[in-house]
């Protein structure tokens, strides 16, 4: 069966200082994933996703980015945080068809 | 463009009430239907879907039904448990663009079940 992850699971950061966000699915191949930012209390805000290694497409432009360095590998990365980009960041991955699956989450408190 | 409306919460329930979440939804083509539910802290978990007109789709006791001629998908169960609450999100994926199944997720519907 097909798990995802995320980590870390909970982060804590410096306005000003980096990200990196890394997300793994296991048991399935050549898998689109997403990146997701759920702000507190509201709905899902698409921020990338990526159809094959290398491929990254943006929906929301903002000082965060994407990469997809493995098949089954996908991290969100920032140079500088903001007191913006805190929220919870959910990975997702769909094998082809239309539903999609949902990592565990990391939540990012940007201070 | 797609879009997805969903009944606002917070819905508080007795433990054993009947459930109702309504959605609605907008979108250009044939969509496929689907309920998440997330639990506090939580990601998101599919919880039901639904592919064509009057397919119903179901787990764990909820029930929805895609009702094309009212573009509706309400979420539905007979009997809530306190172990039901948390929120749940209507979203509707449309035929593949650019490659990638985009999903139009709605804002969310909190659902408190109380002893």
């Amino acid at each position: 069966s097909q798990t995802i992850h995320q980590w870390p699971a909970t982060l804590v950061q410096p306005v000003g200082s980096p990200l990196s966000l890394e997300c793994t699915v296991e048991g399935t191949s050549n898998p689109n994933l997403y990146w997701y930012r759920q702000a507190a209390g509201r709905g899902l805000q698409l921020l990338f996703y990526s159809v094959g290694i290398g491929q990254i497409s943006s929906e929301v432009p903002q000082n965060l980015s994407a990469s997809r360095p493995q098949d089954r590998q996908f991290i969100l990365s920032s140079k500088k945080l903001l007191l913006s980009d805190s929220g919870f960041y959910l990975c997702a991955w769909s094998p082809g068809s239309y539903e999609q699956y949902f990592g565990p989450g990391t939540r990012l408190t940007v201070t | 463009g797609d879009s997805v409306t969903q009944m606002e919460g917070p819905v508080t329930l007795s433990e054993e009430a009947f459930l109702t979440i309504n959605c609605t939804y907008t979108a250009t083509g044939y969509p496929s239907l689907f309920w998440y539910v997330q639990y506090p802290g939580e990601g998101l978990q599919l919880l039901l879907k639904a592919t064509k007109a009057d397919d119903k789709g179901s787990n764990k006791g909820f029930e929805a039904t895609y009702r094309k001629e009212t573009t509706s998908f309400h979420l539905e169960k007979g009997s809530v448990q306190v172990s039901d609450s948390a929120v749940y999100f209507c979203a509707l994926s449309d035929n593949f663009s650019g490659g990638y199944q985009k999903v139009t997720f709605g804002t969310g519907t909190k659902l408190q079940v109380i002893p």
